[in-house]
């Protein structure tokens, strides 16, 4: 079993839609979640980063950690076809010096 | 200018030729790492770098090394290159906490 596992679409929407993107992961000690976007040929850039349990929102963006499931959720609400990418989550434990670990990716579509 | 730039953007090379891939930031951040992209897989950590004088090996450091030249100067050599090192590369800094990816080097090995 991956540590990260992410369902890889792709995902179509309309546009509009409000998008759901999920992880889930195994190991029980990751307190730091991210998700980042990467448009194709592009590097992924950061979205958003959450601490520890509980919801944070940024625009259009909402993160949501639950560490009882070992599952988060990127939400993304009125998306946009500038909203087609690969969504990718990363998280790591507290041990200092411990690197992140990415899951695979999904990518969304957003159809105009 | 980027905050990370890797040169070349794209490379293909032969079976058994050595190839440096760069990496260049103006962040300021100590901390640079190397990954690979592969469909399905994600990235995977090959070195990462903490400071000029520390080095570390990560998840598939195998066939690859690294040089850290300077705070701002990492870069990435495959020694003898193989086909399955055919991939997308990316470099990437960091300080508190998240990463600043470059673009990446898309490399085939033919």
């Amino acid at each position: 079993q991956k540590e990260v596992e992410q369902d890889p679409g792709p995902l179509s929407v309309p546009e509009g839609a409000i998008v759901s993107l999920n992880c889930t992961y195994s190991n029980s000690a990751f307190q730091y979640f991210m998700w980042y976007r990467q448009y194709s040929r592009k590097g992924p850039e950061l979205l958003m980063y959450t601490y520890s349990s509980g919801n944070k929102e940024d625009g259009r963006f909402t993160a949501q950690v639950d560490k009882s499931s070992k599952y988060i959720s990127l939400f993304i609400r009125d998306s946009q076809p500038s909203d087609s990418a690969t969504y990718l989550c990363a998280m790591r434990s507290l041990v200092d010096g411990q690197n992140f670990v990415f899951g695979p990716g999904t990518r969304l579509s957003v159809l105009p | 200018d980027a905050d990370v730039t890797q040169t070349p953007r794209n490379r293909i090379t032969k079976t058994g030729k050595r190839i440096m891939l760069e990496c260049s930031q103006t962040k300021g951040h100590d901390r640079m790492y190397w990954y690979r992209q592969d469909p399905g897989l994600g990235l995977r950590l090959i070195y990462y770098s903490f400071d000029v004088k520390d080095i570390n090996k990560g998840e598939i450091s195998d066939g690859y090394s690294v040089s850290r030249q300077a705070q701002a100067k990492f870069s990435l050599s495959l020694e003898s290159a193989i086909p399955n090192q055919t991939a997308l590369y990316f470099c990437a800094t960091s300080a508190n906490y998240g990463y600043t990816f470059g673009s990446g080097t898309r490399l085939t090995v033919v």
